[in-house]
């Protein structure tokens, strides 16, 4: 089982519509989740860190993490083609580390 | 606002030979990564760094890589002899705290031929 799984896409959403991407993880002590943008030949870019159940908003993205489903999503209201990347979920086990493991991304495409 | 920075940002080299990637940590931070991102493969982390020496390094970190912090504000990762699987983009990234997010670099496209 992957440690941290997202679908890869492509998804596809028109401009102005709500953009839903979903992460799962394994390791049910996981306790801070990031949602990363990566455009193409770019580094990763932090959108928004959740450590709580529940949801967490920040202009136009909300988080949403449910650590009994293991399972965290990025919302992107009101899309705009400059959204179209890949966004990347990085989770942080429980212990003293602190590596970022990572899905494989999730493609979006926001189409004018 | 502060960032990581990364040099070069490419970097063409012969199997065998010895690369230096070079970062500069955003300046009040105090923990330093490295990861690297095989094209079309998902970021993986390579060796987490703080108080001068390895915290935690993956599988991927063998003997053939190591990171110094010569001075108070570059962080470098050699790779001592490169393999053709080592062409991938590696990323710096730094933060101010155990608990606090990591900033990434723009990162250095490694090519072994």
């Amino acid at each position: 089982q992957k440690e941290v799984e997202q679908n890869s896409g492509p998804l596809s959403v028109p401009e102005g519509a709500i953009a839903s991407l979903n992460c799962t993880y394994s390791d049910r002590g996981s306790q801070s989740f990031f949602w990363y943008r990566q455009y193409s030949g770019k580094s990763p870019e932090l959108i928004m860190f959740i450590y709580s159940n529940g949801d967490k908003e920040d202009g136009r993205f909300t988080a949403q993490l449910n650590k009994a489903s293991q399972y965290v999503s990025l919302l992107i209201r009101d899309s705009q083609p400059s959204d179209s990347a890949t966004y990347l979920c990085a989770v942080i086990r429980a212990g003293n580390n602190r590596k970022l493991i990572w899905g494989l991304g999730t493609s979006l495409a926001v189409n004018p | 606002e502060p960032e990581v920075t990364q040099t070069p940002s490419h970097q063409v080299t012969q199997m065998g030979q010895e690369v230096i990637l070079r970062c500069v940590p955003i300046s009040n931070h105090l923990y330093f990564y490295w990861y690297r991102q095989i094209l079309g493969q998902k970021v993986e982390f390579l060796v987490s760094f703080y108080n001068n020496e390895i915290s935690e390094k993956s599988e991927i970190f063998d003997d053939q890589f190591s990171v110094e912090r010569p001075d108070g504000s570059n962080f470098t990762l050699k790779i001592r002899s490169t393999k053709l699987e080592d062409s991938a983009m590696y990323f710096c990234a730094s933060s101010s705290g155990v608990k606090e997010t990591q900033y990434f670099g723009p990162g250095t496209r490694l090519l072994v031929l």
